[in-house]
């Protein structure tokens, strides 16, 4: 069973307008990360946030961690028609280190209409 | 994007055909992976590898095969496909010293009819 539960499923807003996605888990983690799929293509990283950290930036990504939530959040700033895509959260369980194995959320498709 | 390729990129197969999808990577990662998208599941873990002849099963292998007996290639096979494995195959590099993030390559979409 997918360990990463997210919402919305789908989010259409305005250009300049912010996004937010949520992702909850259910098993202590390492690490939480988010990705990024345009249609037709592969995943793309786009950031990493660890178990003892609770807020992450990157130009106009912010990462939020709750651990005894166990959620978190996405948000896209100032939102643009190229940030139209698929959202997905992916954990690393506690333990996973060695493998390596992601466990990722259904995603959540956001559409920025210009 | 890593240096992943995948190979075919687009496939239409009869169901009971062997089918075979390769992953090649050109960065020397020890670790790969290979998962299948479908709408309202996200991603699955199928297979990895943590070394060249070392794989181990990951959350749906059943019906597939892998085998790495290089460091840049990683082969996933259906032996006998069938229509439920008609999906779209990532294969995947993990990256990182410590944080183990993941890159992927560009997908192969499987039919099989």
């Amino acid at each position: 069973s997918q360990q990463g539960e997210e919402d919305p499923q789908a989010l259409s807003i305005q250009e300049g307008e912010n996004a937010t996605m949520n992702c909850s888990y259910k098993t202590s983690i390492n690490n939480l990360q988010w990705y990024r799929q345009n249609s037709g293509r592969g995943l793309v990283h786009l950031i990493l946030i660890r178990s003892n950290e609770r807020e992450k930036h990157s130009g106009r990504l912010r990462v939020t961690l709750d651990t005894s939530k166990k959620s978190s959040s996405l948000l896209i700033t100032a939102s643009r028609a190229a940030d139209t895509a698929s959202y997905f959260c992916a954990t690393l369980p506690y333990g996973s280190s060695n493998t390596g194995k992601l466990i990722f959320g259904q995603g959540t498709t956001l559409q920025v209409k210009p | 994007d890593a240096g992943i390729t995948q190979s075919p990129r687009h496939k239409v197969t009869e169901t009971g055909t062997p089918v075979t999808l390769r992953c090649h990577q050109t960065e020397n990662h020890r670790y790969m992976y290979w998962y299948r998208q479908d709408p309202g599941h996200g991603l699955r873990l199928i297979h990895y590898s943590y070394g060249v002849k070392d794989t181990d099963k990951g959350e749906v292998s059943d019906g597939y095969s892998v085998s790495r007996s290089k460091t840049e290639d990683f082969l996933l096979t259906l032996e006998s496909a069938t229509s439920s494995q008609t999906s779209v195959y990532f294969c995947a590099i993990r990256a990182g010293r410590a944080d183990y993030e993941q890159y992927f390559g560009p997908g192969t979409r499987l039919t099989v009819t």
